[in-house]
């Protein structure tokens, strides 16, 4: 099947700052991207669709903001959480999509806001 | 809003029987939908998809079954093995070209031995 990276894995980062997860599709082209939130024992919440080349369309609720997307390729797009705080830990997992078939998932990043 | 639902959050089965992992859909609309299995502390794994136009999938040891009539997803494992303990997921793909895939609750399955 299809390869999707994310990168990091894991991160673990001071309340106040920002950080980035990368979410590549190694071996297709995915003009779609999606990002989901996980917490523990729940199921996947989605995020955001992300197109290339054009602005996220976030589902309700979550702050575009704070979460901010970039689909800069057809191979990847980011994530950057602004101004972490202690809630916003949790286990973002992307997706991409190969045209209109299943949607691959990377392996997850898990963020810890200390 | 429409979501996707599981009746049983846990379902313990003995190694070597047939599991059966149900999910109820709402949104009649939906046109495709995907059951994906995962590891503690990784992402999704693809097993097998059904779109709507059918309404049974077969792979390797898995079944998909689709009643649009009542809106019922069901995952059929057989002959379940202690690698089959994971948490599934349902999804459905909201349709109408938003390419959007919403996720059931999920079902942890334990194998027992």
């Amino acid at each position: 099947g299809a390869v999707v990276s994310q990168h990091p894995s894991r991160v673990i980062c001071k309340s106040g700052t920002s950080v980035k997860i990368e979410c590549r599709s190694l071996d297709f082209q995915a003009t779609t991207m999606f990002w989901y939130r996980q917490f523990p024992k729940q199921s996947l919440m989605l995020m955001a669709t992300s197109n290339e080349g054009s602005k996220a369309t976030y589902e309700q609720g979550v702050e575009k903001d704070k979460f901010l997307i970039n689909h800069a390729s057809l191979t990847l797009s980011t994530l950057t959480v602004t101004s972490a705080h202690p809630e916003d830990s949790s286990f973002y997992i992307c997706s991409a999509r190969r045209g209109v078939g299943e949607a691959f998932f990377g392996q997850g990043t898990r963020l810890t806001v200390v | 809003g429409e979501s996707v639902g599981l009746h049983l959050p846990t379902l313990s089965v003995q190694e070597g029987d047939n599991s059966i992992i149900n999910c109820a859909y709402s949104n009649s609309a939906s046109d495709y939908f995907i059951w994906y299995k995962q590891e503690s502390g990784k992402g999704p794994q693809f097993i097998i998809d059904i779109r709507s136009n059918m309404d049974k999938r077969q792979g390797q040891r898995v079944t998909v079954l689709l009643n649009k009539t009542v809106k019922h997803l069901s995952l059929q494992i057989a002959a379940t093995q202690p690698g089959d303990s994971a948490v599934y997921f349902c999804a459905e793909n909201m349709g109408s070209g938003t390419y959007k895939y919403i996720f059931g609750t999920g079902t942890r399955l334990k194998v027992l031995a």
